[in-house]
Protein backbone atom coordinates (compact mmCIF):
# COMPACT_ATOMS: atom_id res chain seq x y z
CA UNK A 1 0.00 0.00 0.00
CA UNK A 2 0.99 3.47 -0.83
CA UNK A 3 2.12 5.96 2.38
CA UNK A 4 3.13 9.76 2.34
CA UNK A 5 5.41 10.92 4.90
CA UNK A 6 6.23 14.76 5.78
CA UNK A 7 8.59 15.84 7.91
CA UNK A 8 8.36 17.63 10.37
CA UNK A 9 5.26 17.76 12.00
CA UNK A 10 5.64 21.02 13.71
CA UNK A 11 8.08 24.14 13.33
CA UNK A 12 8.54 27.26 14.69
CA UNK A 13 10.96 29.21 12.94
CA UNK A 14 11.30 33.23 12.93
CA UNK A 15 11.11 35.60 10.13
CA UNK A 16 14.01 35.72 7.91
CA UNK A 17 15.28 31.93 8.57
CA UNK A 18 15.31 29.44 6.25
CA UNK A 19 12.78 26.56 5.66
CA UNK A 20 12.91 23.07 3.76
CA UNK A 21 9.61 20.67 4.36
CA UNK A 22 10.24 17.08 3.06
CA UNK A 23 7.76 14.90 1.51
CA UNK A 24 8.04 11.46 0.68
CA UNK A 25 6.22 9.19 -0.87
CA UNK A 26 6.16 5.16 -0.28
CA UNK A 27 4.75 2.54 -2.61
CA UNK A 28 4.17 3.83 -6.09
CA UNK A 29 6.41 5.18 -8.77
CA UNK A 30 5.98 8.04 -10.53
CA UNK A 31 3.41 9.68 -8.99
CA UNK A 32 2.29 13.24 -9.23
CA UNK A 33 3.08 15.36 -6.23
CA UNK A 34 1.32 18.79 -4.79
CA UNK A 35 2.10 21.14 -1.82
CA UNK A 36 -0.44 23.04 -0.05
CA UNK A 37 -0.99 26.05 2.36
CA UNK A 38 -4.27 25.74 4.82
CA UNK A 39 -4.14 29.12 6.48
CA UNK A 40 -5.91 29.95 9.77
CA UNK A 41 -9.90 29.34 8.86
CA UNK A 42 -8.90 28.90 5.06
CA UNK A 43 -9.39 26.64 2.08
CA UNK A 44 -6.28 24.56 0.92
CA UNK A 45 -4.48 26.62 -1.25
CA UNK A 46 -2.08 24.95 -4.24
CA UNK A 47 1.81 26.69 -4.25
CA UNK A 48 3.54 23.76 -6.46
CA UNK A 49 2.30 20.62 -8.37
CA UNK A 50 5.38 18.01 -10.08
CA UNK A 51 4.79 15.73 -12.65
CA UNK A 52 8.45 14.43 -12.98
CA UNK A 53 11.58 14.80 -11.68
CA UNK A 54 12.79 18.45 -12.00
CA UNK A 55 9.11 19.32 -13.33
CA UNK A 56 7.55 21.81 -11.16
CA UNK A 57 4.22 24.31 -11.69
CA UNK A 58 4.25 26.95 -9.45
CA UNK A 59 0.60 28.12 -8.84
CA UNK A 60 1.10 31.23 -7.09
CA UNK A 61 3.73 33.51 -6.72
CA UNK A 62 5.28 33.98 -3.36
CA UNK A 63 8.34 33.81 -0.93
CA UNK A 64 8.92 29.67 -1.64
CA UNK A 65 10.36 27.39 -4.18
CA UNK A 66 9.86 23.53 -4.47
CA UNK A 67 11.79 20.90 -5.90
CA UNK A 68 11.76 17.13 -6.88
CA UNK A 69 15.07 15.71 -6.97
CA UNK A 70 14.02 12.22 -6.47
CA UNK A 71 11.00 10.31 -8.08
CA UNK A 72 9.38 10.57 -5.01
CA UNK A 73 10.26 13.42 -3.19
CA UNK A 74 9.30 16.49 -2.95
CA UNK A 75 11.12 19.79 -0.78
CA UNK A 76 9.24 22.51 -0.28
CA UNK A 77 11.94 25.90 0.46
CA UNK A 78 12.12 28.81 1.50
CA UNK A 79 15.35 31.35 1.44
CA UNK A 80 14.07 34.07 3.89
CA UNK A 81 10.65 33.48 5.59
CA UNK A 82 7.72 36.36 5.89
CA UNK A 83 5.10 36.05 8.66
CA UNK A 84 2.98 35.32 6.43
CA UNK A 85 4.21 31.70 6.04
CA UNK A 86 2.67 30.77 8.68
CA UNK A 87 0.05 27.97 8.16
CA UNK A 88 -0.37 24.13 7.64
CA UNK A 89 1.76 22.79 4.72
CA UNK A 90 0.32 19.67 3.56
CA UNK A 91 2.21 17.28 0.68
CA UNK A 92 -0.52 14.54 -1.51
CA UNK A 93 0.25 12.83 -4.24
CA UNK A 94 -2.05 11.07 -7.10
CA UNK A 95 -1.39 8.60 -9.58
CA UNK A 96 -0.34 9.77 -12.55
CA UNK A 97 -2.78 10.28 -15.90
CA UNK A 98 -5.43 8.55 -13.36
CA UNK A 99 -8.75 10.21 -12.17
CA UNK A 100 -6.34 12.46 -9.91
CA UNK A 101 -8.03 11.30 -6.29
CA UNK A 102 -5.35 12.96 -4.47
CA UNK A 103 -3.73 11.62 -1.23
CA UNK A 104 -2.94 13.72 1.78
CA UNK A 105 -0.26 13.83 4.02
CA UNK A 106 -0.35 14.48 7.99
CA UNK A 107 1.07 17.93 7.38
CA UNK A 108 3.38 20.44 9.19
CA UNK A 109 2.40 23.23 11.11
CA UNK A 110 4.63 26.13 10.36
CA UNK A 111 4.19 28.94 12.28
CA UNK A 112 6.53 32.12 12.11
CA UNK A 113 7.60 34.42 14.36
CA UNK B 1 -12.09 34.30 -8.80
CA UNK B 2 -13.26 30.86 -6.48
CA UNK B 3 -14.35 28.31 -9.06
CA UNK B 4 -15.68 25.88 -6.09
CA UNK B 5 -17.67 27.25 -3.60
CA UNK B 6 -18.93 25.79 -0.22
CA UNK B 7 -21.23 28.60 0.99
CA UNK B 8 -21.73 27.63 4.23
CA UNK B 9 -18.41 27.71 6.51
CA UNK B 10 -20.26 25.68 9.20
CA UNK B 11 -23.30 23.25 9.97
CA UNK B 12 -24.60 21.59 13.16
CA UNK B 13 -26.41 18.28 13.11
CA UNK B 14 -28.08 15.95 15.68
CA UNK B 15 -26.63 12.56 15.76
CA UNK B 16 -28.67 10.09 14.12
CA UNK B 17 -30.03 12.63 11.57
CA UNK B 18 -28.67 13.62 7.64
CA UNK B 19 -26.20 15.92 7.27
CA UNK B 20 -26.00 17.44 3.69
CA UNK B 21 -23.50 19.66 2.58
CA UNK B 22 -23.55 21.68 -0.48
CA UNK B 23 -21.04 22.78 -3.25
CA UNK B 24 -21.96 24.86 -6.29
CA UNK B 25 -19.07 24.94 -9.15
CA UNK B 26 -18.75 27.49 -12.14
CA UNK B 27 -16.52 25.70 -14.63
CA UNK B 28 -18.42 23.57 -16.64
CA UNK B 29 -15.44 21.83 -17.74
CA UNK B 30 -15.24 19.99 -14.04
CA UNK B 31 -15.49 15.97 -15.10
CA UNK B 32 -14.66 14.74 -11.63
CA UNK B 33 -15.65 15.98 -8.70
CA UNK B 34 -14.24 14.67 -5.03
CA UNK B 35 -15.14 15.15 -1.23
CA UNK B 36 -12.32 15.44 1.63
CA UNK B 37 -12.98 15.32 4.95
CA UNK B 38 -10.08 17.04 7.59
CA UNK B 39 -9.81 16.75 10.96
CA UNK B 40 -7.69 19.91 12.89
CA UNK B 41 -3.77 19.50 12.51
CA UNK B 42 -4.03 16.47 10.32
CA UNK B 43 -4.24 15.80 5.92
CA UNK B 44 -7.52 15.81 4.40
CA UNK B 45 -9.23 12.40 4.03
CA UNK B 46 -10.53 10.93 0.59
CA UNK B 47 -14.07 9.75 1.28
CA UNK B 48 -15.42 9.81 -1.91
CA UNK B 49 -16.13 10.85 -5.83
CA UNK B 50 -17.95 11.07 -8.61
CA UNK B 51 -17.65 11.44 -12.20
CA UNK B 52 -19.19 13.75 -14.28
CA UNK B 53 -20.86 11.00 -16.38
CA UNK B 54 -23.51 9.92 -13.23
CA UNK B 55 -25.17 11.91 -10.90
CA UNK B 56 -24.98 9.35 -7.67
CA UNK B 57 -22.55 7.89 -6.28
CA UNK B 58 -22.70 5.86 -2.79
CA UNK B 59 -20.82 4.21 -0.66
CA UNK B 60 -22.09 3.50 2.93
CA UNK B 61 -23.39 6.18 4.57
CA UNK B 62 -21.95 8.63 2.23
CA UNK B 63 -23.77 9.60 -1.20
CA UNK B 64 -22.61 12.16 -3.68
CA UNK B 65 -25.38 13.78 -5.91
CA UNK B 66 -24.48 15.59 -9.21
CA UNK B 67 -26.67 17.98 -10.55
CA UNK B 68 -24.79 19.19 -13.78
CA UNK B 69 -27.50 21.70 -15.17
CA UNK B 70 -27.36 23.17 -11.94
CA UNK B 71 -23.41 22.87 -11.59
CA UNK B 72 -24.49 21.98 -7.81
CA UNK B 73 -23.15 19.05 -6.15
CA UNK B 74 -24.16 17.22 -2.58
CA UNK B 75 -22.86 15.04 -0.03
CA UNK B 76 -25.09 13.36 2.14
CA UNK B 77 -24.39 11.72 5.32
CA UNK B 78 -26.78 9.41 6.64
CA UNK B 79 -27.09 8.73 9.96
CA UNK B 80 -24.47 11.38 11.13
CA UNK B 81 -22.29 10.34 14.03
CA UNK B 82 -19.93 12.24 16.59
CA UNK B 83 -17.34 11.20 14.61
CA UNK B 84 -18.13 13.06 12.03
CA UNK B 85 -17.90 16.27 13.09
CA UNK B 86 -15.04 17.41 10.54
CA UNK B 87 -14.44 20.13 7.83
CA UNK B 88 -15.63 18.60 4.54
CA UNK B 89 -13.87 19.85 1.15
CA UNK B 90 -14.99 19.21 -1.93
CA UNK B 91 -12.60 19.25 -4.52
CA UNK B 92 -13.34 19.26 -8.72
CA UNK B 93 -11.07 18.33 -11.94
CA UNK B 94 -11.27 19.72 -14.93
CA UNK B 95 -10.16 17.18 -17.66
CA UNK B 96 -6.81 17.06 -18.93
CA UNK B 97 -5.73 18.83 -15.52
CA UNK B 98 -3.41 17.27 -12.99
CA UNK B 99 -5.35 19.85 -10.68
CA UNK B 100 -7.63 19.57 -8.32
CA UNK B 101 -9.49 23.03 -7.56
CA UNK B 102 -11.05 23.32 -3.67
CA UNK B 103 -13.93 24.80 -1.54
CA UNK B 104 -12.88 26.55 1.79
CA UNK B 105 -14.68 24.08 3.35
CA UNK B 106 -17.97 23.28 5.61
CA UNK B 107 -17.43 22.41 9.59
CA UNK B 108 -19.97 19.96 10.40
CA UNK B 109 -20.52 19.50 14.00
CA UNK B 110 -22.72 16.35 14.99
CA UNK B 111 -24.15 16.44 18.32
CA UNK B 112 -24.57 13.58 20.61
Amino acid sequence: SQTIHQWPATLVQPVGSPLSLECTVEGTSNPNLYWYRQAAGRGLQLLFYSVGIGQISSEVPQNLSASRPQDRQFILSSKKLLLSDSGFYLCAWSVRGGLDTQYFGPGTRLTVL
Amino acid sequence: DQQVKQNSPSLSVQEGRISILNCDYTNSMFDYFLWYKKYPAEGPTFLISISSIKDKNEDGRFTVFLNKSAKHLSLHIVPSQPGDSAVYFCAARQGGSEKLVFGKGTKLTVNP
